[in-house]
């Protein structure tokens, strides 16, 4: 089983509507979860980083934990074309130092 | 805002050629990472540096590997002889972190292309 797990999409949905992307994790010592979008040819930027389960809000993203299913989601809403990216989970453990294990990342395309 | 930067952003060798990809890391963090990015896979991790070593490192970053701060801004990636595996995205991070909860941020890679 991989460690981290990502449908790879493609995702194409129509502006306005509400995005869901997800990723489930085999390894329990995973502590902190990260959201990153990755433009073509550009680094990952850091969206959401969150500790706890439950809901962490900024502006139109919420990012979601839950440890007990080992499963995080990234909600996106009031979707913009410029949203158009690939979005990339990544978690790591808390001791050592925290290199972090990705998903495969979602190709995500939102039409105006 | 401060942001990590790294050079070139495209680099063209020859198999078996010596390769050093840069990275400025923010100024203030204090640990460093090299990741790397085959064309449609996954972001994965090479290496981490902290005070002045490295502090853990993937099975990937084999002897050919090497990683620096020859000063007190850039960090250094070293391929000694590339291999045509080697062509993929590398990307430098940084991270502050006397807390220990803080996230990398991640510079805009360097495309490094083995002919």
């Amino acid at each position: 089983q991989k460690e981290v797990e990502q449908d790879p999409g493609p995702l194409s949905v129509p502006e306005g509507a509400i995005v869901s992307l997800n990723c489930t994790y085999s390894n329990s010592a995973f502590q902190y979860f990260m959201w990153y979008r990755q433009y073509s040819r550009k680094g990952p930027e850091l969206l959401m980083y969150t500790y706890s389960s439950g809901n962490k809000e900024d502006g139109r993203f919420t990012a979601q934990v839950d440890k007990s299913s080992k499963y995080i989601s990234l909600f996106i809403r009031d979707s913009q074309p410029s949203d158009s990216a690939t979005y990339l989970c990544a978690m790591r453990i808390i001791q050592g130092a925290q290199k972090l294990v990705f998903g495969q990342g979602t190709r995500l395309t939102i039409n105006p | 805002e401060p942001e990590v930067t790294q050079t070139p952003s495209h680099q063209v060798t020859q198999m078996g050629q010596e390769v050093i990809l840069r990275c400025v890391p923010i100024s203030n963090h204090l640990y460093f990472y090299w990741y790397r990015q085959i064309l449609g896979q996954k972001v994965e991790f090479l290496v981490s540096f902290y005070n002045n070593e490295i502090s853990e490192k993937s099975e990937i970053f084999d002897d050919q590997f090497s990683v620096e701060r020859p000063d007190g801004s850039n960090f250094t990636l070293k391929i000694r002889s590339t291999k045509l595996e080697d062509s993929a995205m590398y990307f430098c991070a940084s991270r502050w972190d006397r807390a220990g909860d803080q996230p990398q941020h991640f510079g805009d890679g360097t495309r490094l292309s083995i002919l």
